[in-house]
C-alpha cells in the first residue's frame, strides 16, 4: 500500500509569489489533514477535510491560504500571495475511519522557502 | 499556549540502556495520546499510542505510560538501539473533537555506540 505522498518536495519562491503543494493520500482514506512546522517550533495543525468537505478549518493562520480536496481524493494547498513567515515544512497526513479515533499517517512534507 | 511540553530538546542514551522521554500536557479534554518518530527529510511516523482508559501500552521494544492525575506520560525504549536516533514527537488528541494532532516540540535521541 503507498504512503500519503506531497509535491513537490521542495519550493523555493519569493515574497509576493503564489505556491501550491499537493497531497496524496493513501487510497481509501477519507480523513485528510494539513499540518505545518515553522522552524524551531512544533508542527501545528492547519485544517481538516472528511472527503471533499472541510471539517475544521481553525488551524488556517489567514486568508491567504486556501486549501481544497475536490472530489475527495487528492488536496492542494495555496499560498497567495506568500509571506517570509509562511517559511517551513508542511505535512499532509491521512487516516481511514471518519467516527472514533485512527492513526493519522504523514507523508514526508514540503519544506517551502519564501525569500 | 503549548498544550503538550516536551521539556529536554534532545537526549543522549548508550546503546543497549533504556530511553525514557518524556511529555507533560495541560488539557484534560485530550484522551487519546501518541509518540511519532522523525528521520530528518522524512514525515513524522507513528510509533505507539495510548488511550486515556490505559496506563500502559506495550509494543515490543517500546512502552508508553500515562499519568493521568499527574497529566504526564513517558516513553520508554528498551533496550535502545542505534536505528532508534531521532526526532521524538509526543502528541494528544481530544478525540471527542475533530481529531487534530496537537504535538510537542520533539525531543533528539541521540543513540550513542
Amino acid at each position: 500500500e503507498a504512503g500519503v505522498t506531497q509535491f513537490p518536495s521542495h519550493s523555493v519562491i519569493e515574497k509576493g509569489q503564489t505556491v501550491t503543494l499537493r497531497c496524496d493520500p493513501i487510497s481509501g482514506h477519507d480523513n485528510l489533514y494539513w499540518y505545518r512546522r515553522v522552524m524551531g517550533k512544533e508542527i501545528k495543525f492547519l485544517l481538516h477535510f472528511v472527503k471533499e468537505s472541510k471539517q475544521d478549518e481553525s488551524g488556517m493562520p489567514n486568508n491567504r491560504f486556501l486549501a481544497e480536496r475536490t472530489g475527495g481524493t487528492y488536496s492542494t494547498l495555496k499560498v497567495q500571495p506568500a509571506e517570509l513567515e509562511d517559511s517551513g515544512v508542511y505535512f499532509c497526513a491521512s487516516s481511514r475511519q471518519t467516527s472514533g479515533w485512527d492513526t493519522q499517517y504523514f507523508g514526508p512534507g514540503t519544506r517551502l522557502t519564501v525569500l | 499556549d503549548q498544550q503538550v511540553k516536551q521539556n529536554s530538546p534532545s537526549l543522549s542514551v548508550q546503546e543497549g540502556r533504556i530511553s525514557i522521554l518524556n511529555c507533560d500536557y495541560t488539557n484534560s479534554m485530550f484522551d487519546y495520546f501518541l509518540w511519532y518518530k522523525k528521520y530528518p527529510a522524512e514525515g513524522p511516523t507513528f510509533l505507539i499510542s495510548i488511550s486515556s482508559i490505559k496506563d500502559k501500552n506495550e509494543d515490543g521494544r517500546f512502552t508508553v505510560f500515562l499519568n493521568k492525575s499527574a497529566k504526564h506520560l513517558s516513553l520508554h525504549i528498551v533496550p535502545s538501539q542505534p536505528g532508534d536516533s531521532a526526532v521524538y514527537f509526543c502528541a494528544a488528541s481530544a478525540t471527542g473533537g475533530d481529531d487534530k494532532i496537537i504535538f510537542g516540540k520533539g525531543t533528539r535521541l541521540h543513540i550513542l555506540p
